[in-house]
């Protein structure tokens, strides 16, 4: 398994303001990916995030409201830029693992009220 | 476009009961498919990977079955506990790596095991 290590767990933040969250994952990988569950919903794909190279966005994600860092194989940061009610979600940071088969982890997820 | 429906979207049941969980997709070109819980407001716990040329996976109390060509997969939990209380997710990957060939999320089945 990978243990991913995501944070902050929570938060609460005024409309306007703008979170980072972070994930560390116990060892290196290629790509790292970015989730949105709104309430109520699935799992929703932001972006992959690739050491070394600009984040790979999903159709109805952008970079200025979404930007991604990959500093290094093993940790990555996404903020949610300017923040709206409807941006009240969870956010989960998840890895691959091929072990024969490729299956994926996440972290504990952020989740994030906007007020 | 693949769809992941589940079904039923909550179920209760005593303590004890044996269930199943059922999870359909559209296309039957999947190369794995990955059953997760989820507690409320956190991250992904991954429970069951199965191949897409296996039939069944089995993990202490839980037995994960595909039949891939009916685009179907169900979750058998034995003796269920009210520990077991959490929502199920389902999700499909398609043959292929990168950032194009990504798992597709069924919005789950929400299940309260009643003490």
């Amino acid at each position: 398994s990978a243990v991913i290590s995501q944070k902050p767990s929570r938060d609460i933040c005024q409309r306007g303001t703008s979170l980072t969250i972070q994930c560390q994952v116990d060892s290196q990988v290629t790509m790292m990916f970015w989730y949105r569950q709104q309430p109520g919903q699935s799992l929703t794909l932001i972006a992959t995030a690739n050491q070394g190279s600009e984040a790979t966005y999903e159709s109805g994600f952008v970079i200025d409201k979404f930007p991604i860092s990959r500093p290094n194989l093993t940790f990555s940061t996404l903020t949610v830029s300017n923040m709206s009610p409807e941006d009240s979600s969870i956010y989960l940071c998840s890895v691959e693992r091929d072990r024969g088969s490729t299956e994926a982890f996440f972290g504990q997820g952020t989740r994030l009220t906007v007020v | 476009k693949q769809e992941v429906t589940q079904i039923p979207a909550a179920l209760s049941v005593p303590e004890g009961e044996n269930l199943v969980l059922n999870c359909s997709f559209t296309d039957s070109a999947i190369y794995n498919l990955q059953w997760f819980r989820q507690d409320p407001g956190k991250g992904l716990t991954s429970l069951l990977l199965i191949q897409s040329s296996q039939r069944e996976q089995t993990s202490g109390r839980l037995n994960a079955s595909l039949d891939k060509s009916s685009g179907r997969s169900t979750l058998y939990i034995a003796a269920s506990q009210p520990g077991d209380s959490a929502t199920y997710l389902c999700a499909v990957r398609p043959f292929g790596k990168g950032s194009n060939y990504k798992l597709t999320f069924g919005k789950g089945t929400l299940l309260t095991v009643n003490p």
